[in-house]
Formats: C-alpha cells, structure tokens, sequence
C-alpha cells in the first residue's frame, strides 16, 4: 500500500516570496509522482508529473519539483509567487505499473499582497 | 470539446434517498474514476474502472455502486444517501499513463 504525506497543511507567503511545499511517500515498489493544483471551486489540474527520467521537473508556470528517491520526497518549490498561484496543492503518487492515485491530505497556498 | 463533464453540479438530497452522480468523458480514455473531497482527508478513491464492464473497489466503496457500460460513462449511485456522504465528488479519466484529468466536481448535500 501507498501512502502521501503533505507536513503543511497551510501556507501564508507574500507576493515574490518563494515558496516551498513538501511531500513525502511511501511504497514498497516504482511510483510515478504528480503534483496538482485545485483552484476555488474547480476541479483538479496536473500541475507537473514525473515519470522517469531527470530527477528535476518543472511546469510552464514556474513550478518545480525534484524527485529524491533516498528521501521519497517530491517537493515543490515555485521561485517567486503571484497571487494568482492561491489554490490548495496535492501530491499524489501511483505505481509504475498501475493506475490508481494516492493523494495527500493537500497544501493550502494563500498568497498575500 | 467538452472534456470531462460531471453532472448534476450541485445537488441536495435527504438522507435514504438514491441518488445518481453522472460523469462523461469524449477522450474514450480506457480509466475512470470516482473521488470523494473531505476537509482533512484529500481525495479518497471510491471506485475506479480499468475498461467498459470493468469496475473495482477503491478505498471507501461501502456505500457506493457504480456501473460502465459504455465507456465514456461512468455513473455513481448512491443507494441510500447518508449524511457522511455529504462531500465533493470528482470523476477522473486517464488513458493509462498514469496522469489523470479531472471534472469539475458535483457537491452534494445530505439532508
């Protein structure tokens, strides 16, 4: 069985401030590891994904995240937000070879002016 | 060029009651499954389906029955509405890759 862990279950930053939101899974075989942004009243939205390949994956809205196998971490950091980045962030993992996603309890982003 | 589309959006229904949440996918994506959003615990899988006629449980299935017999639709009933069933419901489709595409939700209150 898998399961996400989100450690923050809110995050207040200011407008330009970085921002850092962690996730933490275990299982005991592959996983694929995907972040998703949920704005008010929405459903859902892939924000990154990361499959195989470099450690390292970014979004086109200045989103990245790194897989780190040894931690099972999949962080995601963006640089610098907007306020339009306020939404409610999940991390959420499957097996390689399945299908079913995991997801964590979700990180709300609240970003001030 | 709909997408995935749930239906109804919003619903209000009194305990006992059978309800039916619709959702409609035009990707003939071969996944699809249903969610259940609860302050505090994320999104919890209730069913999920791997092709037409192919249908198993998730984690909090009790409760719950759905069917597909075509696969660009995936109803879920709820046979006799509960208030712990109050929440959030998204349907998500997925053509296998592992990344999945999620509806608009339908929130549903019981009475």
């Amino acid at each position: 069985a898998q399961s996400v862990t989100q450690l923050d279950s809110q995050v207040p930053v200011f407008e330009e401030a970085p921002v850092e939101l962690r996730c933490n899974y275990s299982s005991s075989v592959s996983v694929y590891l995907f972040w998703y942004v949920q704005y008010p009243n929405q459903g859902l939205q892939l924000l990154l994904k990361y499959l195989s390949g470099s450690t390292l994956v970014e979004s086109i809205n200045g989103f990245e995240a790194e897989f780190n196998k040894s931690q099972t971490s999949f962080h995601l950091r963006k640089p610098s937000v907007h306020i339009s980045d306020t939404a409610e962030y999940f991390c959420a993992v499957s097996e390689a070879a399945g299908n079913k996603l995991t997801f964590g309890g979700g990180t709300r982003v609240l970003v001030k002016p | 060029d709909a997408g995935i589309t749930q239906s109804p959006r919003y619903k209000i229904t009194e305990t006992g009651r059978q309800v039916t949440l619709m959702c409609h996918q035009t990707w003939s994506h071969s996944y699809m499954f249903w969610y259940r959003q609860d302050l505090g615990h994320g999104l919890r899988l209730i069913y999920y389906s791997a092709a037409a006629d192919i249908t198993d449980k998730g984690e909090v299935p009790d409760g719950y029955v759905v069917s597909r017999s075509k696969t660009e639709n995936f109803p879920l009933t709820l046979e006799s509405a509960t208030r712990s069933q109050t929440s959030v419901y998204f349907c998500a489709s997925s053509s296998g890759t592992g990344v999945q595409f999620f509806g608009p939700g339908t929130r549903l209150t019981v009475l």
